[in-house]
């Protein structure tokens, strides 16, 4: 079946500006999760959703970062003011149980 | 806090030439542990989950073990399409059980 799909794939912007980030997840999976990969580092967990709801907001790293999910579908991971410090690979994976998470291709983003 | 180190950073072996690579764990409770392959430009994909100290999955040439401080990917006469980047992710028994803590990877590059 369709794997998770992450939209755009590349997004290049320039300092200060707004960027929407679009994730759909695989059809049936209730849990969805944010993660940040900078160059050398680890994933860094961002944001967990399950259905429509964030129970765990934590690992946002500014109040410029949102997020909202619609149902149990699509969600869009928003970065206000963007800066420098903001260009990383942005992915998204799902799951049906809070176990095997499925990554998506991720969105490159890069501030300049 | 959890906390997941992988080693070697990078590793080249030659085609056939067997090898391990490490990832050492500190968790509050490990509910599972989780290696992923991630390709260049691409997002990581399952490979193997292990939940419980002596359990040990197969795939192919990879084989994956666990401890209760480490775990290992052994990779038996590896072939260049194994060259990738293997990442380790541990999700604790905590507050934050869905959230998956990552390892920097280990780069491995298999010579033909």
């Amino acid at each position: 079946g369709a794997g998770v799909s992450q939209s755009p794939s590349n997004k290049v912007t320039e300092k200060g500006k707004d960027v929407e980030l679009r994730c759909d997840p695989i059809s049936g999976h209730t849990a969805l999760y944010w993660y940040r990969q900078r160059l050398g580092q680890g994933l860094e967990f961002l944001i967990y959703f399950q259905g429509n709801s964030a129970p765990d907001k934590s690992g946002l790293p500014s109040d410029r970062f949102s997020a909202e999910r619609t149902g149990e579908s699509v969600s869009t991971l928003t970065i206000q003011r963007t800066q420098q410090e903001d260009s990383a690979v942005y992915l998204c994976a799902s799951s049906r149980t809070d176990r095997i998470q499925y990554f998506g291709p991720g969105t490159r983003l890069t501030v300049l | 806090e959890d906390q997941v180190t992988q080693s070697p950073e990078a590793l080249r072996l030659q085609e056939g030439e067997s090898s391990s690579l490490n990832c050492s764990y500190t968790v509050s409770g490990l509910r599972g542990l989780f290696w992923y392959r991630q390709d260049p430009g691409k997002g990581p994909e399952f490979l193997f989950t292990l939940y419980s100290a002596g359990e040990e999955k197969e795939k192919e040439r990879l084989k994956a073990t666990l401890t209760k401080k480490e775990s290992f990917l052994h990779i038996t006469a590896p072939k260049p399409e194994d060259s990738a980047t293997y990442l380790c992710a541990v999700q604790g028994n905590g507050g934050s059980n869905y959230k998956l803590t990552f390892g920097k990877g280990t780069l491995l590059t298999v010579n033909p």
